[in-house]
């Protein structure tokens, strides 16, 4: 079946440290993003990319980095001048013109 | 002014109500118009998709979009307590990978 898979599902990170979060997608679709979403603000950009090897920020990317070398992975580093880094992580995907997104199950990060 | 704006409740229903859930929008160039379904701790699934003006229905579930006033609904008819979720508007432009807003999203409760 096709679908996005994201790991970890929970994701415990000490002060500090970076943290890698895996997304895969075998949808063929050529566009991946990663949100957060915090209680009381909805869905919040971080990255997106359109096509491999090129990526680009959105509303939110300080402290966090991505890559695309391949059009099946989107990998997100949150890093450790992420001042809030708790918060769940969305990895979705689209097809040109394709209405929607795909969305992962989603990782929990928290910081300890 | 947020481009959607949504009600994020909670909102609580006896089973077996008719539920309605809606989002006002400013931007005139948003074309696709999306409801999707998130349940707690996953990710959101997309419910229903309508393109322009018009309803949609697909079983207990109907779209509507009015482009003159800029708002969109969702109705569920025989509301079920397996329809107890968080419901996300969700819009966008036409053609390519147009990026898609989010509103913050309904909490959905259905009582036995």
């Amino acid at each position: 079946d096709g679908g996005i898979t994201q790991s970890p599902k929970y994701l415990f990170r000490k002060e500090g440290q970076n943290v890698t979060l895996s997304c895969e997608q075998n949808l063929n679709h050529d566009a991946m993003y990663w949100y957060r979403q915090d209680p009381g603000q909805g869905l919040r950009l971080i990255y997106y990319s359109q096509i491999v090897n090129d990526f680009q920020k959105g509303d939110i990317a300080e402290g966090y980095s991505v890559s695309r070398e391949k059009k099946e992975s989107f990998p997100l580093t949150v890093t450790s001048a992420q001042k809030n880094p708790t918060a769940f992580y969305l990895c979705a995907s689209s097809g040109q013109n394709l209405y929607g997104y795909t969305f992962g199950s989603g990782t929990r990060l928290t910081v300890v | 002014q947020k481009e959607v704006e949504q009600d994020p409740g909670p909102l609580s229903v006896p089973e077996g109500a008719i539920v309605s859930l809606n989002c006002t929008y400013s931007n005139s160039a948003f074309q696709y118009f999306m409801w999707y379904r998130q349940y707690s701790r996953k990710g959101p699934e997309l419910l229903m998709y309508t393109y322009s003006s018009g309803n949609k229905e697909d079983g207990r579930f109907t779209a509507q979009v009015d482009k003159s006033s800029k708002y969109i609904s969702l109705f569920i008819r025989d509301s079920q307590p397996s329809d107890s979720a968080t419901y996300l508007c969700a819009m966008s432009g036409r053609g390519g990978y147009q990026k898609v807003t989010f509103g913050i999203g309904t909490k959905l409760q259905v009582i036995p």
